[in-house]
């Protein structure tokens, strides 16, 4: 059965500090997605990126970056120089593809980060 | 393009009632997918339709059902409601297949008392 982990329930830094979010993902297909997503304190799902299992390329978007290892099953999701604006959850995910056109699209528990100033 | 929209936004309601909840993907996905968020089970995957049809159900009771329409909008209803039912709700659209990502709705923020 799939299933995602993120061991860190809440984490808090000052502004400016680099902060990186762990994901451990577990499935049993070798063609699978990982994602992330955002949510602010305005409670609504933001997604940042998408991830699949056959490009293990880390990706850089601006302060974000995504370290994709397979060895380990890990997503990890760093934030380089933080904000106050980054204060949100963040949730990793997990989806596999079914037969039917559905997909399992599992979360993990998420980490609530706070910035502070 | 339009997000996803999901009414009402907020609702009341008392025990052993029963709530319908409403949301219009993004213009284009055919996949809707429904989650229960609360503080101590985070996100719970309640069901997903594509074409009108349950693709993918998660571990809820026969209380909670939904359906979608052929314009892909979708419903989901729950009955006899229990106080544990208090939760947001959200709804995700999405291209139909695996690896698509989600995109959300603001949710349905439902207090049972």
């Amino acid at each position: 059965a799939q299933k995602v982990t993120q061991a860190q329930t809440e984490i808090s830094v000052v502004e400016k500090e680099d902060v990186t979010l762990d994901c451990v993902y577990e499935t049993r297909d070798t063609t699978y997605y990982l994602f992330w997503y955002k949510q602010p304190p305005s409670g609504e799902l933001v997604f940042l990126i998408r991830r699949n299992s056959f490009d293990e390329q880390n990706e850089i978007s601006g302060r974000y970056s995504w370290n994709f290892q397979k060895s380990t099953s890990s997503f990890n999701f760093t934030i380089t120089a933080s904000q106050v604006v980054d204060s949100a959850v963040y949730f990793c995910a997990l989806s596999e593809a079914r037969d039917n056109y559905g997909q399992n699209f599992v979360f993990g528990p998420g980490t609530r980060l706070s910035v502070l100033p | 393009k339009a997000g996803v929209t999901q009414t009402p936004r907020y609702l009341i309601k008392t025990r052993g009632q029963q709530v319908t909840l409403s949301c219009s993907p993004i213009s284009g996905h055919r996949s809707v997918s429904w989650y229960q968020q609360t503080p101590g089970q985070g996100l719970q995957f309640l069901f997903e339709y594509f074409s009108e049809t349950q693709r993918n159900k998660g571990n809820f009771p026969g209380r909670f059902s939904g359906r979608q329409f052929s314009n892909s909008r979708s419903e989901m209803n729950v009955s006899t409601l229990e106080l544990g039912d208090s939760a947001l709700y959200l709804c995700a659209s999405s291209l139909p297949g695996g690896g698509h990502e989600q995109f959300f709705g603001p949710g349905t923020r439902l207090t049972v008392l």
